[in-house]
């Protein structure tokens, strides 16, 4: 079967860098997205990796490392709005997205 | 404007009664999804639907049914079988989906449903 794992949560300061990570275990591999959600509003796109490498977008990046099963997700100077929980998504190809419990960012000031 | 709508955006009912969630999209997308999520948990999968007239149920499609009459349109009913419905349901869709394929789903703004 299909396991996503990512930290529960995490805290970070305003300005600074933060990374969330997430492991995946798949037999088929199509892709990895991350999605950022905001309480009570639905998940909207932040990026895709199916190559190993960093795709960077902005003050977001993605990493992805196929043969480990291991992708990051990498926030920059950061800001308030930046408080949302950051879904990782494994795509299998052949059947829907598998989502992680998502990983709930807490930016202070 | 190109997007999936989802109606109402909070839903009441009494317990023991049939509720169906609509979502419509315009984005021409072969694919559509349904998931429940709860407090501090990700997204579950209900059911999904590859083609018109054709649907699979995912993780937790115990409790529920859909339709899939029209592309644009993929119906959730919540029937009184389901033992905790309370929850955030989110509709979904992409392009398609398949191996090789590029599988983004674009969300609904979701329907919170309170069974009281």
């Amino acid at each position: 079967g299909q396991n996503i794992d990512q930290p529960t949560e995490m805290t970070a300061t305003e300005g600074a860098i933060v990374q969330i990570n997430c492991t995946y275990q798949t037999s088929g591999f199509n892709g990895l997205f991350w999605y950022q959600q905001h309480a009570g509003e639905a998940p909207t796109f932040l990026s895709y990796n199916v190559l190993d490498g960093l795709e960077e977008k902005g003050r977001f990046s993605s990493f992805l490392s196929r043969s480990k099963g291991y992708s990051y997700l990498l926030l920059k100077e950061l800001q308030m709005k930046d408080s949302a929980s950051y879904l990782c998504a494994e795509d299998p190809g052949n059947t829907p997205l598998v989502f992680g419990k998502g990983t709930r960012l807490s930016v202070i000031a | 404007d190109g997007g999936i709508t989802q109606s109402p955006k909070y839903l009441f009912r009494k317990e023991g009664q049939n509720v169906t969630l609509s979502c419509e999209q315009n984005l021409n997308h072969d694919a559509m999804y349904w998931y429940r999520q709860d407090p501090g948990q990700g997204l579950r999968l209900i059911y999904y639907s590859q083609i018109v007239n054709d649907f699979q149920k995912g993780d937790i499609a115990e409790g529920y049914s859909v339709s899939r009459e029209k592309k644009e349109s993929f119906p959730l009913t919540v029937t009184s079988a389901q033992k905790n419905p309370t929850a955030f349901y989110l509709c979904a869709s992409s392009i398609a989906l398949g191996a090789g394929t590029y599988n983004e789903q674009f969300f609904g703004p979701g329907t919170r449903l309170t069974v009281l």
